[in-house]
């Protein structure tokens, strides 16, 4: 069974600062999709950014990018130039591309991100 | 266009009572899901539906069962409601049932169970 891990609940950064979350995961499969996504206040899950293992090359959405070490079994995610709506649970999660196994996302236990104005 | 909707927000019950948390999506999606989320903890997956008229268990689907009623409703019903059965429950859908299809979140819904 697949797990994810996040070592870090809380973390905090001065607004328009840049920080980085900490992901990893453990699989014995080689072809995946990791996830980050954001939980405001609001509750609602929102997805931020996506990366499939067979893609070498990092992806960016904005000011989100993300830094996969496939080796190392590592998934950051980096905000930069922070806003105060980026307050929020951030959640890592992986997800299978096999068949039958492919519905489940395997979720971290979060990082709660505070931005300081 | 609404997305995912839930109902109710918020819920208190008895132990052993039972209620159907309710769920529809606007966006035609094929797949749908439930989620559960608890204190300190990613969501975890109760049941899915791959597509109408199919449904599956997740990772922890003990204690509930799920209806798909048609393309647009999913709901999940707590037979004999437990304590440990306190959580924020997630309703979620996606265009198809692969890891490619983003899925969208409801709001959640809040159920107490003393």
């Amino acid at each position: 069974a697949q797990t994810v891990t996040q070592s870090q609940p809380e973390m905090s950064v001065q607004e328009a600062e840049t920080v980085t979350l900490s992901c990893t995961y453990d699989t014995s499969e080689s072809d995946y999709y990791l996830f980050w996504y954001k939980q405001p206040p609001s509750r609602q899950m929102i997805l931020v950014i996506r990366q499939e293992a067979y893609k070498q090359q990092n992806a960016t959405e904005n000011r989100f990018s993300v830094n996969f070490q496939k080796a190392a079994k590592s998934f950051s995610l980096k905000i930069s130039d922070s806003q105060l709506g980026d307050a929020a649970m951030y959640f890592c999660a992986y997800r299978s591309r096999l068949s039958g196994s492919a519905r489940q996302l395997t979720f971290g236990s979060g990082t709660q991100l505070t931005v300081l104005p | 266009n609404a997305g995912v909707t839930q109902t109710p927000k918020f819920q208190v019950l008895k132990t052993g009572q039972s209620m159907t948390l309710q769920c529809a999506q606007d966006m035609n999606h094929n797949s749908m899901y439930w989620y559960r989320q608890d204190p300190g903890m990613g969501l975890r997956l109760i049941y899915y539906s791959a597509s109408e008229g199919t449904t599956d268990k997740g990772e922890v689907p003990n204690g509930y069962n799920v209806s798909r009623l048609n393309k647009r409703e999913f709901s999940l019903r707590l037979e004999s409601a437990a304590p440990s059965q306190t959580s924020v429950y997630f309703c979620a859908s996606s265009e198809g049932p692969g890891p490619s299809y983003e899925q969208y979140f409801g709001p959640g819904t809040r159920l107490t169970v003393t």
